[in-house]
C-alpha cells in the first residue's frame, strides 16, 4: 500500500515570512497526526485529527501555527510568520483509528518537511 | 502528562554483539510502547511494539520487554549488524490520547 505523503521535502525561508506544508494520510486512516522534530530529539506532537475533527492540539503554538484538515482527508500545516526556532522536520503520521477504550493503531510517519528559517 | 526518559543517548557496540536500550515512563497509564528506528534524513520506522497487557515480544533479532511495575520497557538487538546502525526512540501512548510521547533517542552505532 501506499505510505504517507508529504511535500515539500524541503524549504528555505526568512523569518516573518509564511510556509504551508501538505500530507496525504494512508488511504483508510481516520488518524492523523502533525510532529515536529528539532534536530537531536524525538518527535513532538503539535495536532492530531480524528476525520476533520481536532482531538489534540495542547502543543501547537496557536498565534502562528495553524492546521485544518477539511474532507477528513488531506491536512496542511501553515506558520506565519515564521520564526528561527522553527528550523525542525516536520513530519505527518496516520493510524487506522482511535479506538475506543484509548487502544492505539500503529502509526505511520511520512518522510518529513525539512524546515530551515533563516 | 506522560514523560519518557530514555538511556544511553549514543550506544557503540561491535558487529555480533547485543544492544540494549532502556526507556522509563511516568503514566502508569500508559498502555502502549512502540519502538521506532530513524536513519539519517529518513522517516521514522516501527520496529516492533508491545502493549501493556504483554511481558515481552520478540521478532527475530528483535526483543522488547516491558514491566508495568516498574514502569520501563527496554529494547534488546542480538547478533547486531552494520545496518543497525541507527537512531532509535521509544514511546509511550497515554491512556487517554492517542499522541505518541517520544524518548530522547540512542544514536546505536555497530562498528564492523
Amino acid at each position: 500500500e501506499a505510505g504517507v505523503a508529504q511535500s515539500p521535502r524541503y524549504k528555505i525561508i526568512e523569518k516573518r515570512q509564511s510556509v504551508a506544508f501538505w500530507c496525504n494520510p494512508i488511504s483508510g486512516h481516520a488518524t492523523l497526526y502533525w510532529y515536529q522534530q528539532i534536530l537531536g530529539q524525538g518527535p513532538k506532537l503539535l495536532i492530531q485529527f480524528q476525520n476533520n475533527g481536532v482531538v489534540d492540539d495542547s502543543q501547537l503554538p496557536k498565534d502562528r501555527f495553524s492546521a485544518e484538515r477539511l474532507k477528513g482527508v488531506d491536512s496542511t500545516l501553515k506558520i506565519q510568520p515564521a520564526k528561527l526556532e522553527d528550523s525542525a522536520v516536520y513530519l505527518c503520521a496516520s493510524s487506522l483509528a482511535l479506538l475506543a477504550g484509548g487502544r492505539q493503531e500503529t502509526q505511520y510517519f511520512g518522510p518529513g518537511t525539512r524546515l530551515l528559517v533563516l | 502528562g506522560e514523560n519518557v526518559e530514555q538511556h544511553p543517548s549514543t550506544l557503540s557496540v561491535q558487529e555480533g554483539d547485543s544492544a540494549v536500550i532502556k526507556c522509563t515512563y511516568s503514566d502508569s497509564a500508559s498502555n502502549y510502547f512502540p519502538w521506532y528506528k530513524q536513519e539519517l534524513g529518513k522517516r521514522p520506522q516501527l520496529i516492533i511494539d508491545i502493549r501493556s497487557n504483554v511481558g515481552e515480544k520478540k521478532d527475530q533479532r528483535i526483543a522488547v520487554t516491558l514491566n508495568k511495575t516498574a514502569k520501563h520497557f527496554s529494547l534488546h538487538i542480538t547478533e547486531t549488524q552494520p545496518e543497525d546502525s541507527a537512531v532509535y526512540f521509544c514511546a509511550a501512548i497515554p491512556n487517554q490520547g492517542g499522541k505518541l510521547i517520544f524518548g530522547q533517542g540512542t544514536e546505536l552505532s555497530v562498528k564492523p
